[in-house]
This record gives C-alpha cells, structure tokens and sequence, in this order.
C-alpha cells in the first residue's frame, strides 16, 4: 500500500482567504514533503518534515506556512497567497534510511487556484 | 552537482509501437533512479526505479536499466497504448542530511495516437 491522501482535489480562493491543505499517509514514513507543480514542469521542492520537525524550506514565501501534527499528517496553511501562487500542490512522503529509504511517493495533488 | 537531462518532447506515436524516452544523469556517489509517471489532470505515481548499476526496473510493460558506463536510465516499452498518455519525469534521489531529495528531468510529453 503505497498511498498518500490529499484533500481537497481542489480549491479556489481569494487573495484575502486562508485556506490550508491537508496530506495523510499510513505508511509508517518520517519524511513528509510538500511540493508545488506548475503546468507540466516538474515539482519544485517547498518544505521537508523529518520526524514531524521542519528540516527543509526552500526559501518559500511566509504566506505558505507548513504544519506536521503528527507523523501521518502534514498541512500546509495558505494566507495573502497571488495569482501566481495557482498550481497544483503535491504532498509525499518517504522512509529515512534503510535500503529503501529513498523512494518518495506522491499524493494526487490538490490543484489551486487564487482569484 | 546532480542533473538530469531528458529529451525534449512531445513524443508522438502510433498505438503498438516502440518507446524509447532517453535519460542521463551526472552524480556524485551512486544515486537511485527513477521514472515518475504523469496522466493527465493527476499526480505522479511512480513508474519503476533501479537502486544500484545494471539494475532493471520493470513495471506496466515499461522496463529502464542503471547504466552507470553511460549514464544513462532510458524508459522503454515494446507496444504503447493510447493509455499510455502522460508525462514522464525522470529523477535520481540527491540523498541530503538524513532526507532524500529527488533531482528531476524536465519531463517528456508522451502522445499516443490510435
């Protein structure tokens, strides 16, 4: 079972709004990570969670605030976002370590769009 | 540092032809390599990957194999289907501190015509 969960599928709102994206994965991982994904390019690295602390943030805007609860939940809290910010957003998740430690499964994504 | 380099798409065929999306890499160390599949409107799903030189990946009809003498992990298939459709992303894992992080290709457009 290799499956990371996404909710919602998508999500349209204002440049006023805060929303958040949510990411499940009962996979027994440590490491979760968000992703954003514009228009067929490949993803771009936005955040790393290792142990449920933040190991990795690739220098993301302040108004994309990520959250790991516990060690199957990552949220990712959406404030101010821009037009620009419109994409699909993907959440995975990996071992650490071991032989197959490196191999990162993806959720479906949840596609945003800001108005 | 780590790259990846994928030929330029789209790639168009016909229904039970033959596929090669071409793949090579630079790394340090000895990487793991993948291919991530893409359909249209939905996430990536992993494909297949090899974990050490001379490994095959296999999956869905799709076969690529670690070739650290050229560096090279080309996808193939030996008859596509209309379903076969998607994007294809070619990665290898850039393992960083206690995380692995995945250096990606640009992707290849796949189109299947019937």
């Amino acid at each position: 079972d290799t499956e990371v969960t996404q909710t919602p599928k998508h999500l349209v709102m204002g440049m006023t709004n805060k929303k958040s994206l949510k990411c499940e994965q009962h996979m027994g991982h440590r490491a979760m990570y968000w992703y954003k994904q514009k228009a067929k390019k490949p993803p771009e690295l936005m955040f790393v969670y290792s142990y449920e602390k933040l190991s990795i943030n690739e220098s993301v805007p302040s108004r994309f605030s990520p959250e790991c609860p516990n060690s199957s939940l990552l949220n990712l809290h959406l404030h101010a976002l821009q037009p620009e910010d419109s994409a699909l957003y993907l959440c995975a998740s990996s071992r650490l370590g071991g032989s197959s430690g490196n191999t990162i499964y993806f959720g479906e994504g949840s596609w945003l769009t800001v108005v | 540092g780590n790259s990846v380099t994928q030929m330029e798409g789209p790639v168009t065929l016909s229904e039970e032809a033959f596929l090669t999306i071409n793949c090579t890499y630079t790394a340090t160390g000895y990487p793991s390599l993948f291919w991530y599949v893409q359909y249209p409107g939905e996430g990536l799903q992993l494909l297949l990957k090899a974990t050490k030189a001379d490994d095959k990946g296999s999956n869905k009809g799709f076969e690529a194999t670690y070739r650290k003498e050229t560096t090279s992990f080309h996808l193939e298939k030996g008859s596509v289907q209309v379903s076969d459709s998607a994007v294809y992303f070619c990665a290898l894992s850039d393992r960083g501190d206690s995380n692995y992080q995945l250096i990606w290709g640009a992707g290849t457009k796949l189109i299947i015509k019937p």
